[in-house]
């Protein structure tokens, strides 16, 4: 079935490292990618999506490039910052019935 | 601010006892989804309805139920409550074309 994997965390970086959260999928068909932030205490907020191969997500520095022929939607930010610690969930959305299959969820912990 | 709400943010209750949480889905968004997240099962789709009708169900226990009113709000109904069912419980909303969800601040569920 489908499924999304990402790496396990805790990830833990300096202030202005570069950061790659990775995330693989298996899925039947062309499903849509998405990645969510959760910050400490708050509910799920939609960071970056896309819809088709080859296509660039971006949103507040964030990027995460759609790559069907290595099935991945590895998510990359150049010069993270201390407020960028949250859990970030890499996700896909099946074309068939709209259902949301989620990662695991990848604590990123920036120290200053 | 995701545009959707839910209440209560916070509810302790005891072993045995049955609860109701209730979302309002952002303004004009026809499908409400319920997920749960706990420490050892992570995210976990619970249900899915749209315009009132239910349109996917995922691991949800018999002892749970949901429904969605003419309005549009939703309410998910848990019962017989036991230790493990303490957790997140997450709503989100989508529009006509069901591409993106949007998350509520969740109401966290502690069962004494």
């Amino acid at each position: 079935g489908d499924s999304v994997t990402q790496m396990e965390g805790p990830v833990t970086l300096s202030e202005e490292a570069f950061l790659t959260i990775n995330c693989t999928y298996t899925a039947t068909g062309y499903p849509s990618l998405f990645w969510y932030v959760q910050y400490p205490g708050e509910g799920l907020q939609l960071l970056l999506k896309a819809t088709k191969a080859d296509d660039k997500g971006s949103n507040k520095g964030f990027e995460a490039t759609y790559r069907k022929e290595t099935t991945s939607f590895h998510l990359e930010k150049g010069s993270v910052q201390v407020s960028d610690s949250a859990v970030y969930f890499c996700a896909l959305r099946r074309r068939s019935n709209y259902q949301l299959i989620w990662g695991a969820g990848t604590k990123l912990i920036i120290k200053p | 601010d995701s545009g959707v709400t839910q209440t209560p943010k916070h509810l302790i209750t005891a072993t045995g006892q049955r609860v109701t949480l209730r979302c309002s889905p952002r303004s004009g968004d026809l499908s409400v989804y319920w997920y749960q997240q706990s420490l050892d099962q992570g995210l976990q789709f619970l249900i899915q309805y749209y315009n009132g009708e239910e349109r996917a169900k995922g691991n949800i226990l018999e002892r749970f139920s949901a429904q969605q009113f003419p309005d549009l709000h939703s309410e998910l109904n848990l019962s017989s409550l036991e230790l493990g069912d303490s957790a997140l419980y997450f709503c989100a909303s989508s529009g006509v074309a069901e591409e993106t969800q949007y998350f509520g601040p969740g109401t966290r569920l502690l069962v004494l």
